[in-house]
């Protein structure tokens, strides 16, 4: 597609529950990386693919949250019995390879109720 | 480690006044430096970016910044500010070639008086 792609744009669902949010990147794109943005706490960077592999899963803030990549292409975050603390905007990038700019998708606005 | 510092939260002037935003880094090796705009309930949008050669870069909507590594500093100015620049804007690094993710500031609130 002409740009990154995230799946819904608004997500409210009851703490405990497990939600899946989804990102389509830029066509061609090897890299992909999730941020997290909240008040307060400004982009913090959750998780970093490279083609289907995670090199950096660094910022996954507990074992509640995880994501994969399949095909190189869909990437999809995963957050379990999900707590009020999970209430964020969830972005997702894509770049060219992991030296060029990434360009941002629209966002994932979750909250949990 | 690499971090990013943007001072002040929130900025404000006025409309046809110069806009200056100031980031700061740290890395231990020369770094790629972002400039992103994010509009309200919008995503990131790419203003400008260094990464070698010429250390004054220029951006769209009439922004430009000048890398400084003796100062380690990369601000984000433009001559006259506009209604429709304000925004947040997010500096940025990425430990050079090879790096893998982008270093976040905390995110500048500009706003235009009219």
């Amino acid at each position: 597609g002409a740009g990154v792609s995230q799946s819904p744009s608004n997500k409210v669902t009851e703490k405990g529950k497990d939600v899946e949010l989804r990102c389509d990147p830029i066509s061609g794109h090897t890299a992909l990386y999730w941020y997290r943005q909240s008040l307060g706490q400004g982009l913090e960077f959750l998780i970093y693919f490279q083609g289907n592999s995670a090199p950096d899963k660094s910022g996954l803030p507990s074992d509640r949250f995880s994501a994969e990549r399949t095909g190189g292409s869909v990437s999809t975050l995963t957050i379990q019995r999900t707590q009020q603390e999970d209430s964020a905007v969830y972005l997702c990038a894509s770049s060219f390879d992991r030296s060029t700019e990434a360009f941002f998708g629209q966002g994932t606005r979750l909250t949990v109720v | 480690a690499q971090s990013v510092t943007q001072l002040g939260s929130h900025v404000s002037v006025s409309e046809g006044a110069l806009v200056l935003l100031r980031c700061n880094y740290s890395s231990s090796v020369p770094p790629y430096l972002f400039w992103y705009v994010q509009y309200p309930n919008q995503g990131l949008q790419l203003l400008l970016k260094y990464t070698t050669g010429a250390t004054l870069v220029k951006g769209i909507n009439g922004f430009e910044a000048e890398f400084k590594k003796s100062e380690t500093s990369f601000h984000l100015t433009k001559p006259s500010a506009h209604m429709s620049d304000a925004a947040e804007y997010f500096c940025a690094v990425r430990r050079g070639v090879g790096a893998q993710k982008l270093v976040f500031g905390q995110g500048t609130r500009l706003t235009i008086n009219p």
